[in-house]
This record gives C-alpha cells, sequence and structure tokens, in this order.
C-alpha cells in the first residue's frame, strides 16, 4: 500500500530556510518520479518541484526556481524540499506525491502546513 | 507558461448530472487528468489518462476530452461528492505539470 508522510511543517520567519521531509512506504521511491506540490490558503494545487526516477534530473515552477531545492535519499525512501528566503506567500500546505499514469499524482501525503510569518 | 481554465463553480442537485470543464490549448494532444479534493483531505485522482478510473473510483465518474476541452462528468451526483476538483496535466516545452484553477462542487 503506498503511503507518503510529510514532516517539517511550521511557522517560520520570513528569509529563514525551511526543510521538508517525505517518508514514502510500500514502494520504493527510486522507481518513480517523486514530486512537490502546494495548496495555499483559498488558493489552488500548485504543482513546485519533480525529481527523476535516476535522481540526476529535477524541474522546478517559475515561480520558486531558485529558492527551493528538491532531494531524495534513497536508503531513507524519504523525499526532501528545501526552501531558501521564503516569503509569506508562501504559506500552504504542502504535499509530496507519486508520479503515476500519463504523468498523473497516483499517491498524495496528507500534507504539512508551513506557515511563514513574523 | 501553460495554463489550464476551469470554472470556478458548478452546482447540481443530489441524483443530477455535473460536468465539469477543463480548457487548454493543448488539450487535444495531452492526458488529462482530474482530483478530488475534499476539505481536510489530501487530493485523490479520479481520472487518468483523460477517461481511465483507478481502482476503487465509482463508475459514476469518468473523462473525456472534445477538441481543447476535457470533461469530468459525475452521474447520479451525492452529497459526499461535494469537493474542489482539479484538472491537471503538463507544459508540452517544458514537461512541468500544470494544474487547472480548481472547481468547486456545491451539492444544493
Amino acid at each position: 500500500q503506498v503511503q507518503l508522510v510529510e514532516s517539517g511543517g511550521g511557522v517560520v520567519q520570513p528569509g529563514r530556510s525551511l526543510s521538508l521531509s517525505c517518508a514514502a512506504s510500500g514502494f520504493k521511491i527510486t522507481n518513480h518520479v517523486m514530486h512537490w506540490v502546494r495548496q495555499a490558503p483559498d488558493k489552488g494545487l500548485e504543482w513546485l518541484a519533480l525529481i527523476s526516477v535516476d535522481g540526476v534530473a529535477t524541474h522546478y515552477a517559475e515561480s520558486v526556481e531558485g529558492r527551493i531545492t528538491i532531494s531524495r535519499d534513497r536508503t531513507q525512501n524519504r523525499l526532501f524540499l528545501q526552501m531558501n528566503s521564503p516569503t509569506v506567500e508562501d504559506t500552504a500546505l504542502y504535499y509530496c506525491a507519486r508520479d503515476g499514469a500519463g504523468g498523473s499524482f497516483d499517491g498524495w501525503g496528507k500534507g504539512t502546513l508551513v506557515t511563514v510569518s513574523s | 507558461s501553460y495554463v489550464l481554465t476551469q470554472p470556478p463553480s458548478v452546482s447540481v442537485a443530489p441524483g443530477q448530472t455535473a460536468k465539469i470543464t477543463c480548457g487548454g490549448s493543448n488539450i487535444g494532444i495531452q492526458s488529462v487528468h482530474w482530483y478530488q479534493r475534499r476539505p481536510g483531505q489530501a487530493p485523490v485522482l479520479v481520472i487518468y489518462n483523460d477517461g481511465a478510473r483507478p481502482s476503487g473510483i465509482p463508475e459514476r465518474f469518468s473523462g473525456s476530452k472534445s477538441g481543447n476541452a476535457a470533461s469530468l462528468t459525475i452521474t447520479r451526483v451525492e452529497a459526499g461528492d461535494e469537493a474542489d476538483y482539479y484538472c491537471q496535466t503538463f507544459d508540452l516545452g517544458s514537461g512541468h505539470r500544470v494544474f487547472g484553477g480548481g472547481t468547486k462542487l456545491t451539492v444544493l
């Protein structure tokens, strides 16, 4: 059974970096493209980043490119997201998701809430 | 960047049929996927590759495409179907994934 559990959310001050983690079970993240997606309050879903199956290629949404880094640890079967210099606009529920057929997202975690506030 | 357009809201009475549309310039040649997001819950894939249903999704949910628009149709709507629905594809140029703005389905 596919399970994804995000952690690392909380309140972070603007300009301070934040790190999120996603523990995967029921499958190996090295067999799938993996993603981070977020949803800000009263906004829609926003795709942020992906990491390729071989872990070499990463791609980022224009809105966050240069400020975030997606990575993974194959031994821990974990996905990570680091964000630098967050602003209040980065306040959101952050999800990790598994890539599925045709580029869909066939598995989601419950999300971890990040609040950027001074 | 690539844009998918959805109506902000759709309302339907219980037992009736709801249709949610998703427009985009290249939809005709791309796979479209649909997600249901109930309040306080993670998104759930309800349709992938335009019209395929994941295991466990009721047959009441179906997807289709015509021209530059995709549609999610929910027949015999139930109160439990009340949720936000998002379409999704990817930008052909960059491979980046793209979501529509979401449609709030209200069951009257």
